[in-house]
């Protein structure tokens, strides 16, 4: 059963502490996608890949965030220092090439205190 | 950007009865529009999609229906079950990868 494999999936870090998410998109896809889900704000695109080429990561905060695909196996999101705002859901998904679906991983559940 | 409004935000709906939950949009270019079902401590599940060149599209209890002229389409959940307890998103994209989601419709499924 492919399925995106995300971790951790918690984490709890004080603040001004660096955090990295991981990311196994399904093999075969070469769009991934992170995602950030608050109650406040829903699910927000914060980046998205494409052939392990950034596309869009206008919905990331550039200053503390950044995102890389070292290689077609793994994405990671990097927070640098990471702040109490920063608290949330950070999903990855994969996608196919010729569609547009995307499916997600469980997520990594973010505190930072 | 596109604009996604969802609602309810919550419903509640006896064993057995259909929910429905509704979707806007603001982008006529729009084009994919696919709906998640997400349980709690997990991602997002893809259950239903339609693209633009299709008006409805069923699969076993769930439906969804595409009206571009109004801009809206729907998800239709029929015969419901405890199982189908869960928030449930919709969400728009043009073929540029970027889905854009409503905020949510938490269902609630009475035994």
């Amino acid at each position: 059963d492919a399925r995106v494999t995300q971790t951790p999936r918690d984490k709890v870090t004080e603040m001004g502490q660096e955090v990295t998410m991981r990311c196994q998109p399904i093999l075969g896809h070469n769009t991934v996608f992170w995602y950030r889900q608050t109650m406040k704000q829903g699910l927000e695109l914060l980046a998205y890949f494409r052939n392990r080429a950034p596309l869009d990561d206008s919905g990331m905060p550039k200053d503390r965030f950044s995102a890389e695909m070292p290689d077609a196996t793994l994405a990671t999101l990097k927070i640098q220092p990471s702040e109490p705002r920063d608290s949330a859901v950070y999903f990855c998904a994969s996608g196919l090439p010729s569609r547009n679906e995307a499916f997600f991983g469980q997520g990594t559940r973010l505190t930072v205190v | 950007g596109e604009n996604v409004e969802q609602h309810p935000s919550t419903l509640s709906v006896q064993e057995g009865d259909s929910a429905v939950i509704k979707c806007t949009y603001s982008d006529s270019a729009s084009n994919y529009f696919p709906w998640y079902k997400q349980e709690l401590g997990k991602g997002p599940q893809l259950i239903i999609d339609i693209r633009s060149n299709v008006g409805e599209k069923k699969d076993q209890r769930i439906a969804v229906t595409l009206n571009k002229t109004a801009k809206h389409f729907s998800l239709h959940i029929t015969e419901t079950q405890p199982e189908d307890s869960a928030v449930y998103f919709c969400a728009a994209s043009i073929n540029d990868y970027k889905l854009s989601f409503g905020a949510g419709t938490t269902v609630t499924v009475r035994a």
